[in-house]
């Protein structure tokens, strides 16, 4: 099946340091999704992308869809304490509603 | 306000045991789908459904099954809980135009 690989898979750094992380896929796709997790709760979305080249901001967040379709970015900038959590990348399956997930980058940041 | 929900939120079982996890949302979505969430695998989708009497199996189904009998409620069954099955489960409904899914809180299932 179709497979989302994300990088990094964690992430420890000082706060108001900027952040980076990125998903690539095998196949190509029409929507790329950035979640993020807070702790024991559910994911929430941040930023959706339905175009390739489209480069998106929310605040200090910004995500961008990759040329190829098949890779996606998300940058946060100056980061804050409440950016911790896990982040999630999803694809929407062409053809189908369902959304696949990479495997998350837990972001710890240190005061 | 509109809203999903899931229950319970904690719940430790023994082996071989039935288990039911329910999940409710009020926004009248068609398309709703369960997860687990693991370590190392981020979510994984177990089954899911758009619309009533419908319903689909996932990448990783063996052991689960679900029913969707009305549009709001989609109860994740385990019927015969295994401890691989120790997760924490996320229920989602999904948007009709933008395609972007709203979790509930999640559930934590201990198989013991």
């Amino acid at each position: 099946g179709q497979q989302l690989n994300q990088s990094p898979q964690s992430m420890f750094i000082q706060e108001g340091e900027d952040v980076s992380m990125n998903c690539t896929s095998s196949s190509i796709f029409n929507t790329w999704l950035w979640y993020k997790q807070d702790p024991g709760e559910g994911p929430v979305l941040l930023i959706a992308l339905y175009k390739a080249g489209e480069l998106t901001s929310n605040g200090r967040l910004t995500a961008q869809f990759g040329i190829t379709r098949k890779d996606s970015f998300l940058n946060i900038s100056a980061s804050i304490p409440s950016d911790v959590g896990i982040y999630f990348c999803a694809e929407q399956i062409q053809g189908a509603q369902k959304l696949v997930f990479g495997q998350g980058t837990r972001l710890t940041i240190n005061p | 306000d509109a809203e999903i929900t899931q229950s319970p939120r904690h719940k430790i079982t023994e082996t071989g045991r039935q288990v039911t996890l329910a999940c409710h949302q009020t926004w009248n979505h068609n398309n709703m789908f369960w997860y687990r969430q693991d370590l190392g695998h981020g979510l994984r989708l177990i089954h899911y459904s758009y619309g009533v009497q419908d319903t689909n199996k996932g990448e990783v189904s063996d052991g689960y099954s679900v029913s969707r009998s009305n549009t709001e409620d989609l109860p994740l069954t385990l019927e015969s809980a295994a401890s691989s099955q120790t997760s924490v489960y996320f229920c989602a409904s999904q948007g009709a135009n933008t395609g972007e899914l709203f979790f509930g809180e999640g559930s934590r299932l201990t198989v013991l």
